[in-house]
């Protein structure tokens, strides 16, 4: 249990097109969602937080406006990389939470695999 | 601000070897502390964690443990595998692990050769 997927798993795009990147958990239900960046041979970023039914909480330095997280579900987050240029280039990863009772309530965060955003 | 560092890869051993990864960490508070392992094509997965100084977290054969005065969470295994070929990485986090974003290291990719 407690798998998280990411579509899709690779994009390609031109510059100044927006590209969505849906995360879903989907054998329980996220709590909380995450998302990372990862540039080759770094550490992965915390970009935002978000919890279904509320505004993300960016990181400092994130563009709010071009980043777009939306968690609509207790199952689905999505981040959309508005107006996207050669430097959004990256590997995005989403985490979610999984609630539960036991050990003072949140538990692990479950990893998606992973989107390589190219942008020409 | 919080950071994480880990020693730099590629780590390559033979089967059966001693495996440690050096992991440390700067904090303002006290954080718990993880390690997540990555095999190719996956996802990061939790190997184990720590929650509060001299816990030790451990989990198929990995053993790490919380050392709050060299501010430091070392990685080790008595004995490695090919199927331990991966990148591990360091994280620290001011929650249990699941309300808070991680902080992490850059990762270290481990090869194990038969």
């Amino acid at each position: 249990g407690a798998v998280v997927s990411q579509h899709p798993s690779r994009v390609i795009c031109k510059s100044g097109t927006s590209v969505k990147i849906e995360c879903r958990s989907l054998d329980f239900q996220a709590t909380t969602m995450f998302w990372y960046r990862q540039f080759p041979k770094q550490s992965l970023m915390l970009m935002a937080t978000s919890n279904e039914g509320s505004k993300a909480t960016y990181e400092q330095g994130v563009e709010k406006d071009k980043f777009l997280i939306n968690h609509a579900s207790l199952t689905l987050s999505t981040l959309t990389v508005t107006s996207a240029h050669p430097e959004d280039s990256s590997f995005y990863i989403c985490s979610a939470t999984r609630y539960t009772t036991s050990r003072g309530g949140s538990d692990t965060q479950y990893f998606g695999p992973g989107t390589r955003l190219t942008v020409l | 601000g919080d950071s994480v560092t880990q020693m730099e890869g590629p780590v390559t051993l033979s089967e059966e070897a001693f495996l440690t990864i050096n992991c440390t960490y700067t904090a303002t508070g006290y954080p718990s502390l993880f390690w997540y392992v990555q095999y190719p094509g996956e996802g990061l997965q939790l190997l184990l964690k720590a929650t509060k100084a001299d816990d030790k977290g451990s989990n198929k054969g990995f053993e790490a443990t919380y050392r709050k005065e060299t501010t430091s969470f070392h990685l080790e295994k008595g004995s490695v595998q090919v199927s331990d070929s991966a990148v591990y990485f360091c994280a620290l986090s001011y929650s249990g692990g699941g309300a808070d974003g991680l902080t992490f290291g850059k990762g270290t990719h481990l090869i194990i050769q038969p």
